[in-house]
């Protein structure tokens, strides 16, 4: 059954350091979010690829967040210094197209120190 | 105002009954879906069930069902005959428009099915 990978699962790392997460949905989905969810709360969405563009990234704090899908696969998600308040588990899901639901990887949990 | 809201933050259930858990949301659009996930202890999120707004019929997935009150603006998860690996977290989200767009998630249900 195909699956949405992600890497890695987690990653500690120490405040004002950069980090990177990837995504590979699964083949053959246009669509690409990327998800933040901090412990005991739901997702929240930080960006929404459309093949290699994004669609919706108004909710991604662009001084520090940068994300990419520069073929309209794989994804890469950047945060650029990291902050204390960035400890989250960051989910990537994809979807075949509209009025479909989306599938979620296993995340990776970050913890910033 | 929250677009998705979820009353219950914990149940308990005990094995073998049939589950109800709440989800009401805030939507102007007339074409919305209506998606509930589960996540247990690892992380993963599992998809469970999707509602469309125009569907008239309550939406099934094998013990999974979906109390669809479309005036009340209510979409309740029922899960009958409640097993243990149940036990997980339970988000209700909400699509607004036709399109592939972003879900907005609720805060979540903990369930925990007691033998």
């Amino acid at each position: 059954e195909a699956e949405v990978a992600q890497s890695p699962r987690y990653k500690i790392t120490e405040k004002s350091q950069a980090v990177a997460f990837w995504c590979d949905p699964i083949s053959g989905h246009a669509t690409l979010y990327w998800y933040r969810q901090i412990l005991g709360q739901g997702p929240e969405l930080l960006v929404q690829f459309q093949d290699e563009s994004v669609v919706d990234d108004s909710q991604l704090p662009k001084d520090r967040f940068s994300a990419e899908r520069l073929k309209g696969v794989d994804s890469t998600l950047k945060i650029q210094p990291a902050e204390l308040g960035d400890s989250a588990m960051y989910l990537c899901a994809s979807s075949s197209g509209r009025l479909r639901e989306q599938y979620f990887g296993p995340g990776t949990r970050l913890t910033v120190t | 105002a929250q677009k998705i809201t979820q009353t219950q933050p914990g149940m308990f259930v005990q094995e073998k009954e049939a589950v109800t858990l709440d989800c009401t949301y805030d939507t102007s659009d007339q074409s919305y879906g209506l998606f509930w996930y589960k996540q247990p202890s690892s992380g993963e999120m599992i998809f469970l069930i999707y509602q469309g707004s125009y569907d008239e019929q309550n939406a099934t997935e094998g013990r999974y069902s979906l109390n669809f009150q479309k005036a009340r603006k209510s979409a309740n998860l029922v899960i009958s005959a409640s097993q243990l690996g149940d036990s997980a977290m339970y988000f209700c989200a909400m699509r607004e428009g036709g399109g592939a767009d972003g879900l907005t998630f609720g805060k979540g249900t903990h369930l925990i099915i007691q033998p």
